[in-house]
C-alpha cells in the first residue's frame, strides 16, 4: 500500500515563495504527481516526476528524490489565485494513484 | 480534444434512497476510468477503477457499486444511501498505460 504525508495548511504572502513537502512510502513506484484543487472544483494537473531531480514549469517547480521517498512543490511569486489545496499523488505499477490529504495554501495580501 | 462529463453537479438525497451518478468521456478510446470520493477536508479515496467494458475493480468495501456498460461510460450506484456516503464524487480518466489522470467536474452529494 501507499502512505503519503503532507502538511495540512500553509500561509504565505503575495509575491513570496512557498514549498510544500510530501513524503511517501510505497510498495511500487511509478511516478509522483502534484495536482491543484480550488475549493469545490476538480483537481487539475500541475507536475509529474518519475526521475530524481527538479522539473520547472513557469512559477511552479517540483522535485523528487526516490531514495528518500520525498518530493516538494515550489510555488514562486505567489498570487492570490494560488490559494488552493495542493495534492501529492503517487502512481503505482498498476496505473492507480494514491493521494495525500492535501495541503491548503492561503495567500494573503 | 478530450472532455469528461459528470452529472448531476449536486444532489441531495434521503438516507435509504438509491443513487446513480454518471460519467462519460469524449474524444478518446479504451480509457482507464476511476471513481473517487472526497470527504470534506480529506484526500481523494479511490472507490472503483475499470480498464475495460464490464471490468470493475473495487478498492474499498462499501454499499456502492460501479458499472461500465460502454467504453466511455462509467456509472456509480447505490441501492440504499447512508449518511456516510455524503461527499464530493469525482470521475477521472487516463490513457491506457499512462499514469496522468484527468478529472471531471464532480458531483456534490449530500445525504440527509
Amino acid at each position: 500500500g501507499q502512505n503519503i504525508d503532507q502538511p495540512t495548511e500553509m500561509t504565505a504572502t503575495e509575491g513570496a515563495i512557498v514549498q510544500i513537502n510530501c513524503t511517501y512510502q510505497t510498495s511500487g513506484f511509478n511516478g509522483l504527481f502534484w495536482y491543484q484543487q480550488h475549493a469545490g472544483e476538480a483537481p487539475t494537473f500541475l507536475s509529474y516526476n518519475v526521475l530524481d531531480g527538479l522539473e520547472e514549469k513557469g512559477r511552479f517547480s517540483s522535485f523528487l528524490s526516490r531514495s528518500k521517498g520525498y518530493s516538494y512543490l515550489l510555488l514562486k511569486e505567489l498570487q492570490m489565485k494560488d490559494s488552493a489545496s495542493y495534492l501529492c499523488a503517487v502512481a503505482s505499477n498498476d496505473y492507480k494513484l494514491s493521494f495525500g490529504a492535501g495541503t491548503t495554501v492561503t495567500v494573503r495580501a | 480534444s478530450q472532455t469528461i462529463h459528470q452529472w448531476p453537479a449536486t444532489l441531495v438525497q434521503p438516507v435509504g434512497s438509491p443513487l446513480s451518478l454518471e460519467c462519460t468521456v469524449e474524444g478518446t478510446s479504451n480509457p482507464n476510468l476511476y471513481w473517487y470520493r472526497q470527504a470534506a477536508g480529506r484526500g481523494l479515496q479511490l472507490l472503483f477503477y475499470s480498464v475495460g467494458i464490464g471490468q470493475i475493480s473495487s478498492e474499498v468495501p462499501q454499499n456502492l457499486s460501479a458499472s461500465r456498460p460502454q467504453d466511455r461510460q462509467f456509472i456509480l450506484s447505490s441501492k440504499k444511501l447512508l449518511l456516510s456516503d455524503s461527499g464530493f464524487y469525482l470521475c477521472a480518466w487516463a490513457r491506457l498505460a499512462y499514469n496522468e489522470q484527468f478529472f471531471g467536474p464532480g458531483t456534490r452529494l449530500t445525504v440527509l
